[in-house]
Formats: structure tokens, sequence, C-alpha cells
């Protein structure tokens, strides 16, 4: 089956600064890519929804200045937490969709878990 | 707002037993249903998808069916094991997917 990498898999950082997090489709184009929040022992949160080469479609409540998306090619799209406070510690997962060719399946990474001191 | 429930919310069993998970949404429009595993810390693997036209989906001890009158899925472990133990996660959607709230499943040895 398809393959869906992140990068990296578990960061730790101080409040106020900036992480990026990469999610690679390794085996396929990805032509949208979905970003998901999960808060423990809670299910998947869509956050965003971004499509190669346009702006990404942001779910209500997420705030686009600071959860910045860029899918810049058809196999990578990174997420960035701006700013990042102790709220934002989570888990972090990706997943991708090749719907060029008519298929809504989507293939999940396998998450970053943040933890913002 | 689509919402989809996962009942029971949590599930102990010993070694062997033949199970059932729910998973139930308010919209019955055609879409994708996907049953997924998730390993405490650790991200998804898909274990089955059933498409709209699809009624039921089969991958050794699972079963998945679905009844998109009445806006049911269910999962159907036969003969679990320890090693089946983890949340299982639903999911309802085509384009963009929503997550059942999960059930925790501890298969004891």
């Amino acid at each position: 089956g398809a393959v869906v990498s992140q990068h990296p898999s578990r960061v730790i950082c101080k409040s106020g600064t900036s992480v990026k997090i990469e999610c690679r489709s390794l085996d396929f184009q990805a032509t949208t890519m979905f970003w998901y929040r999960q808060f423990p022992k809670q299910s998947l949160m869509l956050m965003a929804t971004s499509n190669e080469g346009s702006k990404a479609t942001y779910e209500q409540g997420v705030e686009k200045d600071k959860f910045l998306i860029n899918h810049a090619s058809l196999t990578l799209s990174t997420l960035t937490v701006t700013s990042a406070h102790p709220e934002d510690s989570s888990f972090y997962i990706c997943s991708a969709s090749d719907l060029g060719r008519g298929e809504a399946t989507q293939y999940f990474g396998p998450g970053t878990r943040l933890l913002v001191l | 707002k689509q919402e989809v429930t996962q009942i029971p919310a949590a599930l102990s069993v010993p070694e062997g037993e033949n199970l059932v998970l729910n998973c139930s949404f308010t919209d019955s429009a055609i879409y994708n249903l996907q049953w997924f595993r998730q390993d405490p810390g650790k991200g998804l693997t898909s274990l089955l998808l059933i498409q709209s036209s699809q009624r039921e989906q089969t991958s050794g001890r699972l079963n998945a069916s679905l009844d998109k009158s009445s806006g049911r899925s269910t999962l159907y472990i036969a003969a679990s094991q320890p090693g089946d133990s983890a949340t299982y996660l639903c999911a309802h959607g085509t384009y963009k997917y929503i997550f059942g709230t999960g059930t925790r499943l501890k298969v004891l040895a």
C-alpha cells in the first residue's frame, strides 16, 4: 500500500518558538493532504486540507496564521506551528490522497508528537 | 453537523472471544467508511475500507459491514488475541473524514 512518512516523529520545543512538521508521500503523488490533531484520549480532529499549489482550507476554529500549511509539491506538505504554546502540545497526524485518480482513500502518516514547554 | 459515535467506548474481553465494535454516523449520504487501529502513542493503521458502493469488507479475522440506510457500521473481530489490544477508530467521509471517538479494546491472555 501507499506509504506516508512524517518528520520529526517527536519534538520538544520552548514556548514561543516555531516548529515545522513534514509530511511526505513516498510512493505516490498526493494531490491532497490533510492535517489532523489529536489531544490525549480524544479522537482525531481535522485541522486543514491542502491541495498542491493552492492555499490550504482550514476548519472552523483553526487559526490559519498560527498553523501555516504549505503543499509545495505532490509529495510534500509542511505544517508550521508558529509561536508555539503549551496548549499546542498534541499529536499531529497527516494523511494523503491521490484524488486525481478518483481514489478517496486516505493514507495516514505515523504522527508527530509535539511537546511545548 | 455530522457526528460519528462509537460504542462501546472501552471493552475488555478474554482471549478467544468474538467481538463486535459499533460505529454510527448521522449523515447517511454515500460516503466511504474506514476502520483504523491505533496503538498507544502511535499513528493510524488502516484495517478495512468500505467504499460507498460496497456493503462489507473482510481481511483475515476482521470483517466490517456498512449499512448506509441505518447509518451504521460494525467491525467484527473473530477469535480475539492479546495482540488485538488497541484503540479502534472508524472514520466516515469521502473527501474529508470525520472520526469517531474510538473503542479501547483490551484482550486478556
